[in-house]
């Protein structure tokens, strides 16, 4: 299977803990991206990565989140001191590097993880 | 601030009708727009891109058009199936690499 994959699929924690998920991109895309979609809604923009620079960040990303992308290949967001709010589907993309001066290029999904804080 | 919404919000249609999902945006100033299928509890599955300077794509029994001055795009799916049943949700691409996507429509289609 060559498209993005995420791990854990379903995470399943106390309120306070910290969790980590990663993501790994398609091979060679060199954008990466975060969302956060919760029930009924459609995906929110959490973080996106060119290579390993994180170059925007959403408010929703507050403190306790952080996203790291070393070596430009896989990425990690962790969720520090959990709360009930943050319950949510979360999901990575990746898109090609693109033509000089293109900015059209599809972004690929991954399964999402899962997350309840209980 | 971009604005992404869909209409309508589900939809439930016996198999075989052909059907419009309808999206609209508030700011045309969009680089491209992506439709997507998503079935409950996965991902998204990419169904069609539309640039900027396009006006429409088709895929299969897939059509999508974007008018960007009214800022609006359609999905017409053509002698629905069961298995077209999904929530569809739409997403612009403005001058940042981001998606902003509308909260989807629900689809059903019965036998």
């Amino acid at each position: 299977d060559t498209g993005v994959s995420q791990d854990p699929r379903h995470k399943i924690t106390k309120r306070g803990q910290n969790v980590t998920f990663r993501c790994d991109p398609i091979s060679e895309h060199n954008r990466l991206y975060w969302y956060r979609q919760t029930l009924g809604q459609g995906p929110e923009f959490l973080t996106y990565f060119q290579n390993e620079a994180q170059l925007e960040k959403s408010r929703l990303l507050s403190d306790r989140f952080s996203a790291e992308r070393p070596k430009g290949s896989f990425s990690t967001l962790e969720i520090q001191r959990t709360e009930q709010g943050d319950s949510a589907m979360y999901l990575c993309a990746s898109s090609p590097r693109s033509a000089s001066g293109s900015f059209g290029y599809e972004q690929f999904f991954g399964p999402g993880t899962r997350l309840t804080v209980l | 601030k971009q604005e992404v919404t869909q209409i309508p919000a589900a939809l439930s249609v016996p198999e075989g009708e052909n059907l419009v999902l309808n999206c609209s945006f508030t700011d045309s100033a969009i680089y491209n727009l992506q439709w997507f299928r998503q079935d409950p509890g996965k991902g998204l599955t990419s169904l069609l891109l539309i640039q900027s300077s396009q006006r429409e794509q088709t895929s299969g029994r897939l059509n999508a058009s974007l008018d960007k001055s009214s800022g609006r795009s359609t999905l017409y799916i053509a002698a629905s199936q069961p298995g077209d049943s999904a929530t569809y949700l739409c997403a612009v691409r403005d001058s940042s690499y981001k998606l902003i996507f509308g909260s989807g429509t629900r689809l059903l289609v019965r036998p």
